[in-house]
C-alpha cells in the first residue's frame, strides 16, 4: 500500500525558507511510471498546485511560484523535498505531497495518492 | 492559467437526495477534468478522472459528465459519509488548477 508522509517545521519566519520532505513507502520514487507533486491549501481556501517532479523527465512548476521553488530528491531515503524561499504570510497553508499518475482514459495527470498534509504557518 | 469555477459554493441536502455539482473551466479542456472529495482535516480523495471515469474503490453512486467547459458531478443517493467538500481540477495544461470547492452539508 502506497503511503506518503510530509515532514518539516510547522512555523517559519517571514523572509525565510520553508523546507518540507515527503517520504514515500510502498513504491520507489525513482520509478519512471509516476511523477511526484506538491500541492498546498491555504486555510479555508482551495487547492493550489505548486510543482511536479518526474524522476526521469524533469520538473515543472507553477509560474506563480517558479522563482521561489526548488526540489530535491534522495533516492536512498525514497523521499523528495520542497524548498520555498522568501516566504510571507500568504504562504501559510497545509502542504500536501501527492503521487501524480496518468488516468486510464486519456493518459492525463491525476493525483491519486496523497499524504495527510502538514500545516505550515508563516509568522514571526 | 485556466480558471475553474464551481456552483453552488455550498448546499444542504438530506440522506438519499440526488446531488449535482457544476464545474466550469475558463476555456475548453476537452474531458481533462477530475473530481476530488475532501473531508475536514483530511487529504483530498480522487473520485472521478477524465470527466466520467470512476476511480477504483469509489462507490457507483458517484458519476461525472461533461466536456469542453461545463462539467457535473452527481451523487445519485447521498449517504452519511458523503458530507464533504468536492472540488474539480483540470489536467489539460499546467499550471494544474482546482475549483474553489462545493461544501455539501446536512440539511
Amino acid at each position: 500500500q502506497l503511503q506518503l508522509q510530509e515532514s518539516g517545521p510547522g512555523l517559519v519566519k517571514p523572509s525565510e525558507t520553508l523546507s518540507l520532505t515527503c517520504t514515500v513507502s510502498g513504491d520507489s520514487i525513482s520509478s519512471s511510471r509516476y511523477n511526484w507533486a506538491w500541492i498546498r491549501q491555504p486555510p479555508g481556501r482551495g487547492l493550489e498546485w505548486i510543482v511536479t517532479m518526474s524522476y526521469s523527465g524533469g520538473t515543472y512548476y507553477s509560474p506563480s511560484l517558479n522563482s521561489r521553488v526548488t526540489l530535491s530528491v534522495d533516492t536512498s531515503k525514497n523521499h523528495f523535498s520542497l524548498n520555498l524561499t522568501s516566504v510571507t504570510a500568504a504562504d501559510t497553508a497545509v502542504y500536501y505531497c501527492a503521487r501524480q499518475s496518468l488516468d486510464p482514459l486519456a493518459a492525463r495527470p491525476i493525483f491519486d495518492y496523497w499524504g495527510q498534509g502538514t500545516l505550515v504557518t508563516v509568522a514571526s | 492559467d485556466i480558471q475553474m469555477t464551481q456552483s453552488p459554493s455550498s448546499l444542504s441536502a438530506s440522506v438519499g437526495d440526488r446531488v449535482t455539482i457544476t464545474c466550469r473551466a475558463s476555456q475548453s479542456i476537452s474531458t481533462y477534468l477530475n473530481w476530488y472529495q475532501q473531508k475536514p482535516g483530511k487529504a483530498p480523495k480522487l473520485l472521478i478522472y477524465g470527466a466520467s471515469g470512476l476511480q477504483s474503490g469509489v462507490p457507483s453512486r458517484f458519476s461525472g459528465s461533461g466536456s469542453g467547459t461545463d462539467f457535473t458531478l452527481t451523487i445519485s443517493s447521498l449517504q452519511p459519509e458523503d458530507f464533504a467538500t468536492y472540488c474539480c481540477q483540470q489536467s489539460h495544461s499546467t499550471p494544474f488548477t482546482f475549483g474553489p470547492g462545493t461544501k455539501v452539508d446536512i440539511k
